[in-house]
C-alpha cells in the first residue's frame, strides 16, 4: 500500500460542530486530494492541492475547506457540519510519472477512507 | 461536460469464468485511463492503467482500449469469488490534468 493514512477513521459528530480531517502521506507526491463517496454519486471530489499552500475547489467544495502548510499533511475542515455531510471521505495522492506521447499521466492512490456521521 | 460511464451492475459470474467490465468516456481528449477495485467498506485499489490503444495484461487482468471508440475495457479470466467488487474506471485528460474523471462503478458478483 502506498503510505497514506487517515485520521480519524471513524467520528460521530453534531450538526453544527466543526470537524477536521487529516490525511498524511510518506511518499512525498505533490498532488493530494480530498473525496466523498455516498451510494448513487460515486466519488466525488471536494478540493485538491498541487503543492505546499496550493490548493483549489472541486465539484462539491461548499461548506468545506482545506490547508496544507506540509508536503505530507492535507487537512479537511467542516467549519459547521451539516448532516448532509455524512459520508465516507478518501484522501489520495498522486505524482506525474511519464506516458506515452511524451506527457506525464498521474496514478491515483488512495488513503483507507474515514467514516463521518453527522447527527 | 466530461463523462465516464459504466453499467453499475451487478454483473454476475459462474467462477471460472471471465468477467467483462465496460466503461465508456466522452472527452476524446482522454489520455489515460484508470481500472480501480473497491471492496465494500475499503478504498480504492489501482489495478490496472492503460495509455495506449490495444490490450495490455498483468496476470488474470487485461485492459482493452479503443480511442476511436471511446471505450476501455477490463477482463478478468478464471474469476474468483475474491475479484467479487466494485470496479472503478477513471480517466485522464492530457495536456498535463492531474484531475481524473471517475465513473460511478460496476458491481461483480463472482458465485460459486
Amino acid at each position: 500500500d502506498a503510505g497514506i493514512t487517515q485520521s480519524p477513521r471513524h467520528k460521530v459528530t453534531e450538526t453544527g460542530t466543526p470537524v477536521t480531517l487529516r490525511c498524511h502521506q510518506t511518499e512525498n507526491h505533490r498532488y493530494m486530494y480530498w473525496y466523498r463517496q455516498d451510494p448513487g454519486h460515486g466519488l466525488r471530489l471536494i478540493h485538491y492541492s498541487y503543492g505546499v499552500k496550493d490548493t483549489d475547489k472541486g465539484e462539491v467544495s461548499d461548506g468545506y475547506s482545506v490547508s496544507r502548510s506540509k508536503t505530507e499533511d492535507f487537512l479537511l475542515t467542516l467549519e459547521s457540519a451539516t448532516s448532509s455531510q455524512t459520508s465516507v471521505y478518501f484522501c489520495a495522492i498522486s505524482e506525474g510519472r511519464k506516458g506515452t506521447s511524451g506527457g506525464k499521466t498521474y496514478e491515483q492512490y488512495f488513503g483507507p477512507g474515514t467514516r463521518l456521521t453527522v447527527t | 461536460q466530461k463523462e465516464v460511464e459504466q453499467n453499475s451492475g451487478p454483473l454476475s459470474v459462474p467462477e471460472g469464468a471471465i468477467a467483462s467490465l465496460n466503461c465508456t468516456y466522452s472527452d476524446q481528449g482522454s489520455q489515460s485511463f484508470f481500472w480501480y477495485r473497491q471492496y465494500s467498506g475499503k478504498s480504492p485499489e489501482l489495478i490496472m492503467f492503460i495509455y495506449s490503444n490495444g490490450d495490455k495484461e498483468d496476470g488474470r487482468f487485461t485492459a482493452q482500449l479503443n480511442k476511436a471508440s471511446q471505450y476501455v475495457s477490463l477482463l478478468i479470466r478464471d474469476s474468483q469469488p475474491s475479484d467479487s467488487a466494485t470496479y472503478l474506471c477513471a480517466a485522464l485528460l492530457r495536456g498535463g490534468s492531474y484531475i481524473p474523471t471517475f465513473g460511478r462503478g460496476t458491481s461483480l458478483i463472482v458465485h460459486p
